[in-house]
C-alpha cells in the first residue's frame, strides 16, 4: 500500500523565520519518486521538486531545500527566512511503479509579516 | 505557452444531476491526470489519460468516468450526484505519461457544490 503523511495541517511563522514540513511515506516500491507541489490560494498546484528513490542527496534551491531520507522513509521540506509569499498549502506527494500519484492531506502554511 | 485550462471553474448542482468537467492541457501535452481534492481527503487520484486510452484508475466508483480526446483535451463526468461530491477537481497534464516524469501541470481546479 502507498501512503503519505504529512502530520502537520497548519502551521504559523513570523517572516524570516525557518520553517520545516515533514512528509513521510510508506510503499513496497524500490523504485519511486518522490516530490513537493505547492498550492497558493489561487488553486493550481506549482511543482517544486521531484527526487526518485535512487537519490537521497539534499537539493538547495534557493531558500527551499528538502532532505530525503530513506532510512526513516522522510522526504522534508524546509524552507529558509521565510517570506509573506511562501503562504500556501504545501503537498508531499509519492508516484510508484504504477505510474499513480498518491499525495499527502497537505499542510497549509502562513507567513506573518 | 497556455497553462492547463479547466471549464467551468465553479458549479452548482443538485443531488441526482450529472455533471461534465471539462479540461485543455498545455499544447503538445498527451498526458491527462484529474484528482479530486476535499478538505477531509485530501488530493484523491481519480484516472489519467494517454493518447485517448485510460492507463490508470484510481479507487472511486463507477459514477466518476472520463474520457480524452484526439486533441488531447479530457472530460469527466459524474453521474447521480452526491453531496459527498462537492470538491475541488483539479486537472493535470504532462507531456508524457510513465514513471519519473512527474512535472504535472496543474489546472485551477473546477469546485463543484453538490446541493
Amino acid at each position: 500500500a502507498q501512503k503519505v503523511t504529512q502530520a502537520q495541517t497548519e502551521i504559523s511563522v513570523v517572516e524570516k523565520e525557518d520553517v520545516t514540513l515533514d512528509c513521510v511515506y510508506e510503499t513496497r516500491d524500490t523504485t519511486y519518486y518522490l516530490f513537493w507541489y505547492k498550492q497558493p490560494p489561487s488553486g493550481e498546484l506549482v511543482f517544486l521538486i521531484r527526487r526518485n528513490s535512487f537519490d537521497e542527496q539534499n537539493e538547495i534551491s534557493g531558500r527551499y531545500s528538502w532532505n530525503f531520507q530513506k532510512s526513516t522513509s522522510s522526504f522534508n521540506f524546509t524552507i529558509t527566512a521565510s517570506q509573506v509569499v511562501d503562504s500556501a498549502v504545501y503537498f508531499c506527494a509519492l508516484m510508484n511503479t504504477g505510474n499513480q500519484f498518491y499525495f499527502g492531506t497537505g499542510t497549509s502554511l502562513t507567513v506573518i509579516p | 505557452k497556455a497553462g492547463v485550462t479547466q471549464t467551468p471553474r465553479y458549479l452548482i448542482k443538485t443531488r441526482g444531476q450529472q455533471v461534465t468537467l471539462s479540461c485543455s492541457p498545455i499544447s503538445g501535452h498527451r498526458s491527462v491526470s484529474w484528482y479530486q481534492q476535499t478538505p477531509g481527503q485530501g488530493l484523491q487520484f481519480l484516472f489519467e489519460y494517454f493518447s485517448e486510452t485510460q492507463r490508470n484508475k484510481g479507487n472511486f466508483p463507477g459514477r466518476f468516468s472520463g474520457r480524452q480526446f484526439s486533441n488531447s483535451r479530457s472530460e469527466m463526468n459524474v453521474s447521480t450526484l452526491e453531496l459527498g461530491d462537492s470538491a475541488l477537481y483539479l486537472c493535470a497534464s504532462s507531456l508524457v505519461a510513465g514513471m519519473g516524469t512527474g512535472e504535472l501541470f496543474f489546472g485551477e481546479g473546477s469546485r463543484l457544490t453538490v446541493l
